[in-house]
């Protein structure tokens, strides 16, 4: 199966600064990736789809300002937790998938902690 | 709008046994897939199978079945010969018609159920 990165996997941070976690598929061009949070013991919870070269499309609720996304290339999608407040601690994964494929392939996660 | 039900939080089986983790979904789409994925203590999430709504038959990856009946809108994982390493969340997924392919694919899942494997 096709291989997707994202680092850091846990990153603490102070309230008020911001994190960038990315996303990266190893071995394919993934021409659209997406991101979710997921709280303990919860689902996952979609925020945002973005193309390759184009601006993320975001679901309701989320906020586009706090929760930056860029997908600059084919191979790297970055999620950046702007002034993180302690309620933004969670876990983020993110997905990618080429055009074609069936299935979606997700990274790590990155467990996010805002003290 | 898509739904996905997982009714069971939490389920046991001894190693080597076969279980079956529930799924029913709801739809007004003619098309659509189903998906099941395991997600470790570890966080990350290793997609599992998949069953398009057209596929005639169940679909079958290793120790892994699902078991579709389109009627009932239900897509059981079954799994087979239980190991301790199968271990973990496992989450039924599904993606709509309208969200088949290109920049449009959107997975809704359900909420999980928490499989636990005793020696």
């Amino acid at each position: 199966g096709a291989v997707v990165s994202q680092h850091p996997s846990r990153v603490i941070c102070k309230s008020g600064t911001s994190v960038k976690i990315e996303c990266r598929s190893l071995d394919f061009q993934a021409t659209t990736m997406f991101w979710y949070r997921q709280f303990p013991k919860k689902s996952l919870m979609l925020m945002a789809t973005s193309n390759e070269g184009s601006k993320a499309t975001y679901e309701q609720g989320v906020e586009k300002d706090k929760f930056l996304i860029n997908h600059a290339s084919l191979t790297l999608s970055t999620l950046t937790v702007t002034s993180a407040h302690p309620e933004d601690s969670s876990f983020y994964i993110c997905s990618a998938k080429r055009y074609r494929d069936t299935e979606a392939f997700f990274g790590q996660g990155t467990r996010l902690t805002v003290v | 709008a898509q739904k996905i039900t997982q009714t069971q939080p939490g389920m046991f089986v001894q190693e080597k046994e076969a279980v079956t983790l529930d799924c029913t979904y709801d739809t007004s789409d003619q098309s659509y897939g189903l998906f099941w994925y395991k997600q470790p203590s570890s966080g990350e999430m290793i997609f599992l199978i998949y069953q398009g709504s057209y596929d005639e038959q169940n679909a079958t990856e290793g120790r892994y079945s699902l078991n579709f009946q389109k009627a009932r809108k239900s897509a059981n994982l079954v799994i087979s010969a239980s190991q301790l390493g199968d271990s973990a969340m496992y989450f039924c997924a599904m993606r709509g018609e309208k969200y088949s392919g290109g920049s449009n694919y959107k997975l809704t899942f359900g909420k999980g159920t928490l499989l636990t494997v005793n020696p």
